[in-house]
């Protein structure tokens, strides 16, 4: 069974642009939920999606969002982009949202210049 | 504010020797745990889940749970180079009205196995 996939790979982008990130669940998870890593914070949970709905938000300001699609894939969208913002993107998904375990794609590194 | 601890390491164990993580969190609302192991420059990946107080073992790897202490470990026999890693304990709490909210992650320790 293939794993999560997450698209693009890489991303470099300049303070004030947006960026869209894309992530392919596990074949037959429902559930996609969103983290961001970087040095300092570690691993922080940014939302989760189920059903195409928004079960869950972490403290993030508003710049990040997020949406799910029927066939479970998701993508989340980050606008006017900061410095701050460079982080290892990561998608993990699970069966449904009373399955806990989740298991995590590659990543988006994205660096904003 | 919850709050996942783990001391960040480095931890050196000898090969062949058990390497014993520990991890801490603040929630006593927190029903499962898990631990992820990351290499460098990789995703992290789902090594051992709890759910109930007391041992489970899978392989080489034993996790321990005791709620009532709010602490969680990793135990790791016969402990090989390739186990040289950062694990990162995360747990999940329950909110009142139902549901469940994100894996809230500790910052990981990092374990070093010498051959």
């Amino acid at each position: 069974k293939a794993g999560v996939t997450q698209t693009p790979r890489y991303l470099i982008k300049t303070r004030g642009q947006q960026v869209t990130l894309s992530c392919s669940p596990i074949s037959g998870h429902r559930s996609v939920s969103w983290y961001q890593q970087t040095p300092g914070q570690g691993l922080q949970f940014l939302f989760e999606y189920f059903s195409e709905t928004q079960r869950n938000k972490g403290n993030f300001p508003g710049r990040f969002s997020g949406r799910q699609f029927s066939n479970s894939r998701s993508e989340m969208n980050v606008s006017t982009l900061e410095l701050g913002d460079s982080a290892l993107y990561l998608c993990a998904s699970s069966l449904t949202v009373t399955h806990y375990e989740q298991y995590f794609g590659p990543g988006t590194r994205l660096t904003v210049t | 504010q919850k709050e996942v601890e783990q001391n960040s390491g480095p931890l050196s164990v000898p090969e062949g020797a058990i390497a014993s993580l520990n991890c801490t969190y603040s929630d006593r609302g927190s029903q499962s745990f898990f631990w992820y192991r990351q290499y460098s420059g990789k995703s992290p990946e789902l090594i051992m889940f709890i759910y109930s107080n007391g041992d489970k073992e899978d392989g080489r790897f034993t996790a321990q749970l005791n709620k009532a202490s709010q602490y969680v470990s990793l135990l790791i026999r016969d402990s090989q180079p390739s186990d040289s890693a950062t694990y990162l304990c995360a747990v999940i709490s329950f909110r009142g009205g139902g549901g469940a909210d994100g894996l809230t992650f500790g910052k990981g320790t990092h374990l070093i196995i010498q051959p």
